[in-house]
């Protein structure tokens, strides 16, 4: 029973298309997050919804757009992709977004753009 | 704004030998300081956090960290490296303690040498 899925694991596409990322949280959180971790393993915050409400929007690219059906689901589309979003993108959970409770993540999605 | 260094981006260690991971910080309010590991193909977890009660923190696996306000230093230490220390190790702060607020340092790869 994962705690927070994210979904496909790889993504290898060309440069132009579209694509998802899903994730889903069973651990009843109200606050997801979308992070992205680059070459360098340097880890940043793009997104946060709680209760399905977006809360944080950091400096991204418009072409990334979160969707939150649910609070259990939050999920990364991405339009005309680009090399530079190559990177391991990682969905996070926690209780609120508010507390310093610990963050749950996913294991990561790599997004290779070819 | 808050921030957090972590000098060096690779430690090496003999299994059994004490490990020392260093990270400071930069915060214009008192700080909420945490350490994150990442294992190969996995997702961070937390380690451990300090959050303004004592200054030594324990976390799990037998890591622990020292707050000390004058050297605005938050360094992990484990007393004996085990191979399955082998990981990713993420300093992070948070000004407010609030995980919107949460910001990654880049990172440091511990290896243990057999």
């Amino acid at each position: 029973d994962t705690a927070v899925s994210q979904t496909p694991k790889y993504l290898v596409t060309q440069m132009g298309n579209d694509k998802s990322i899903k994730c889903e949280q069973n651990l009843g959180h109200d606050t997801m997050y979308w992070y992205k971790q680059d070459s360098k393993k340097f880890l940043k915050i793009m997104f946060s919804y709680n209760n399905k409400e977006l809360i944080i929007n950091e400096t991204v690219p418009n072409r990334f757009s979160p969707k939150s059906p649910d609070k259990a689901h939050l999920n990364l589309h991405i339009n005309s992709l680009e090399l530079g979003d190559s990177a391991v993108y990682f969905c996070a959970s926690s209780p609120s977004y508010a507390t310093n409770e610990k963050l749950f993540f996913g294991s990561g999605t790599q997004l290779s753009v070819l | 704004a808050q921030s957090v260094t972590q000098l060096g981006s690779h430690v090496s260690v003999s299994e059994g030998a004490l490990v020392l991971l260093r990270c400071n910080y930069s915060s214009s309010v008192p700080p909420y300081l945490f350490w994150y590991v990442q294992y190969p193909n996995q997702g961070l977890q937390l380690l451990l956090k300090y959050t303004s009660a004592a200054t030594l923190v324990k976390g799990i696996n037998g890591f622990e960290a020292e707050f000390k306000k004058s050297e605005t230093s938050f360094h992990l230490t484990k007393p004996s490296a085990h191979m399955s220390d082998a990981a990713e190790y993420f300093c992070a702060v948070s000004p407010t303690g609030a995980n919107s607020k949460l910001t990654f340092g880049k990172g440091i790869t511990l290896s243990v040498r057999p």
